[in-house]
């Protein structure tokens, strides 16, 4: 059974580009969530999707954005990047709700 | 609002010795609590969560954790620690009906040979 898969593994940006992230969950879930990795703030949680809904969303400003598509697959999009959007960002998926078991690799996003 | 605080950003331990973790919750509900590792470069992988059923659980690779309602506590042991122990562990909060968690900081394993 593959894991949860996210692309692209690294990726840099220029301050004030926009970038879109991708993830495909687990073969049968429908729950992706994503988080933002910083040495700084640690992990945390930027929004959950079920079904094509979002529905929950972390405390992150509108530039971070995410969708959910009907197999599942979701992307999320940063806008006018900013330096401090350098971030792994993590995509996990789980089957029923609750919190997620399994975790992607992660995108790595350097903002220069 | 759920959190949870670890105490401890580093632990190093003696291959073979007890690993013990400590992460203590604060919330206003029942909480659902996690532990997940996580290796170099690589994403998080769930070693065991507490659900409200026994408050021992146990989780991969030889891990287990005690909910303890009276210490808002929720300590991660393992008796003798692997080489292969290496990582990053975390500590996690959420409510039983949200689907968002709450990181602790994160505690850092190192296993000397």
């Amino acid at each position: 059974k593959a894991g949860v898969t996210q692309t692209p593994r690294y990726l840099i940006k220029t301050r004030g580009q926009q970038v879109t992230l991708s993830c495909s969950p687990i073969s049968g879930h429908r729950s992706v969530s994503w988080y933002q990795q910083t040495p700084g703030q640690g992990l945390q949680f930027l929004f959950e999707y079920f079904s094509e809904t979002q529905r929950n969303k972390g405390n992150f400003p509108g530039r971070f954005s995410g969708r959910q598509f009907s197999n599942s697959r979701s992307e999320m999009n940063v806008s006018t990047l900013e330096l401090g959007d350098s971030a792994l960002y993590l995509c996990a998926s789980s089957s029923l709700q609750g919190a997620p078991a399994f975790f992607g690799q992660g995108t790595r996003l350097t903002v220069v | 609002a759920q959190s949870v605080t670890q105490l401890g950003s580093h632990v190093s331990v003696s291959e073979g010795a007890l690993v013990l973790l400590r992460c203590n919750y604060s919330s206003s509900v029942p909480p659902y609590l996690f532990w997940y590792v996580q290796y170099p470069n690589q994403g998080l992988q769930l070693l065991l969560k507490y659900t409200s059923a026994a408050t021992l659980v146990k989780g991969i690779n030889g891990f287990e954790a005690e909910f303890k309602k009276s210490e808002t506590s929720f300590h991660l042991t393992k008796p003798s620690a692997h080489m292969s122990d290496a990582a990053e562990y975390f500590c996690a909060v959420s409510g039983s009906n949200d689907y968002k968690l709450s990181f602790g900081a994160g505690t850092t394993v190192t296993v000397r040979a």
